[in-house]
């Protein structure tokens, strides 16, 4: 079984650019998250995606992070414009349903290393 | 609002040691706890899950703890070896699959 996919796997950016993160869940996995890990700390929950509708984007920076799963299965994260402080890895995870008192262990990808210069 | 915290955040051991992680949390209405490895560079690689009617998981010279009512769980590690060195992190899972994680304890098992 393949696992989480995610693409690319380093990048380095300037201040106020864009960037744009991809990842493909585990197929049949309905549920797909996007995490941001800065050094030297635990992940962070961003937002959680039930097939292509958002469960929770609370620590969403809304005004300059973005997410989308249109089709249920693929997704992207995109930050526009990047701040220093931006500079993490950001990792995708997917699970699959099995109800809310389900075991719906999440699953990584390897994750994306951003620098903002 | 669910805090974890890991304890030490750094630890350096000789090899063959047996050692002990420890994480702790605020709120106990988790569903499972989960010990995660994180190798320099790599994502997330599940060790443990422990369901919250659960006491402990083992897994080959891995053996998890929960106490559920306390907040506090721990990782044993029996007779360290230099490749078990990483990052290990706990989280705990609340309502709505929602993990919160550690800080991390950075590992280095010294040959």
């Amino acid at each position: 079984e393949a696992g989480v996919a995610q693409s690319p796997r380093y990048k380095i950016i300037e201040k106020r650019q864009s960037v744009a993160f991809w990842c493909n869940p585990i197929s049949g996995h309905a549920t797909l998250y996007w995490y941001q890990q800065i050094l030297g700390q635990g992940p962070k929950l961003l937002i959680q995606f039930q097939n292509n509708g958002v469960v929770d984007d609370s620590q969403l920076p809304k005004d300059r992070f973005s997410a989308e799963r249109l089709k249920g299965v693929d997704s992207t994260l995109k930050i526009q414009p990047a701040k220093l402080e931006d500079s993490a890895v950001y990792l995708c995870a997917s699970s699959p349903y099995r109800g809310a008192s389900g075991n719906n262990e999440q699953f990584f990808g390897p994750g994306t290393r951003l620098t903002v210069l | 609002k669910q805090e974890v915290t890991q304890i030490p955040a750094a630890l350096s051991v000789p090899e063959g040691e047996n050692l002990v992680l420890n994480c702790s949390f605020t709120d106990s209405a988790i569903y499972n706890l989960q010990w995660f490895r994180q190798d320099p560079g790599k994502g997330l690689t599940s060790l443990l899950l422990i369901q919250s009617s659960q006491r402990e998981q083992t897994s080959g010279r891995l053996n998890a703890s929960l106490d559920k009512s306390s907040g506090r769980s721990t990782l044993y590690i029996a007779a360290s070896q230099p490749g078990d060195s990483a990052t290990y992190l706990c989280a705990v899972r609340l309502a709505g699959n929602m993990l919160t994680f550690g800080g991390g304890t950075r590992l280095m098992v010294k040959p």
